[in-house]
């Protein structure tokens, strides 16, 4: 079936550094995508989100990007910290069909801020 | 704290045994779900709740998997007869219906099967 994947298991960043994490879809039905933090032993934390009518949202410090051409989903953290450090996924939302609402999840990126 | 909040937070039982555990959305929403995470993947979908009614459950993983949610608050996940394959992370989330639906994940409860 389509999944959610991301392309480097890990990426090392000096702290202060901006990071990118980056992820492909290939559900193109997809019409809502989520990126979470997980730290060691922790659940999934939510950090932001954007539906497909978007390319382009900011939050505090963080900001995504949305490709629908190439089915590609980026992940910016500006002026990296150490408290960063963790594993970031990506999951994508089903269209709205009233049916099942499962979230289908990549393997992680694990980021390391180096000091 | 008003998360969503799982018990027990760790759990060790011996092969064959039956577990439970619980969870407690975040107080107004009315979509709980069920993931199942194994060491360096991501959360695997199990099954989801709207209110009491289970919508979802054909990717519970075996039918010695069950979860309820009575009353539409809190709900529970049974593993009956236990197996080492089912040693993970069980993490509940939950949304609030909306055009959105973002879910928001509690800590986990970490089973190991011995």
């Amino acid at each position: 079936g389509e999944s959610v994947g991301l392309h480097l298991p890990t990426l090392s960043v000096q702290e202060g550094d901006n990071s990118i994490i980056n992820c492909a879809y290939s559900n193109s039905a997809s019409d809502y995508f989520i990126w979470y933090k997980q730290e060691s032993g922790k659940g999934p934390q939510f950090i932001i989100d954007i539906r497909s009518n978007m390319d382009k949202r900011q939050g505090q410090r963080v900001t995504v990007l949305l490709n629908k051409t190439v089915k590609h989903l980026s992940l910016q953290i500006a002026a990296t910290q150490p408290g960063d450090s963790a594993v970031y996924f990506c999951a994508e939302n089903p269209p709205l069909s009233g049916s099942a609402r499962q979230l289908t999840f990549g393997s992680g990126t694990q980021l390391t801020v180096l000091p | 704290d008003t998360g969503v909040s799982q018990n027990p937070r760790h759990k060790i039982t011996k092969r064959g045994q039956n577990v439970t555990f619980r969870c407690d959305p975040i107080s107004e929403h009315n979509r709980l779900y069920w993931y199942r995470q194994t060491l360096g993947q991501g959360p695997e979908f199990l099954t989801y709740f709207q209110n009491e009614a289970q919508l979802e459950k054909s990717r519970l993983l075996s039918d010695r998997f069950s979860a309820e949610r009575p009353k539409g608050s809190f709900s529970t996940l049974e593993i009956q007869r236990t197996e080492q394959g089912d040693s993970a992370m069980y993490l509940c989330a939950s949304s609030l219906a909306a055009v959105t639906d973002t879910q928001y994940f509690g800590p986990g409860t970490r089973l190991t099967v011995l």
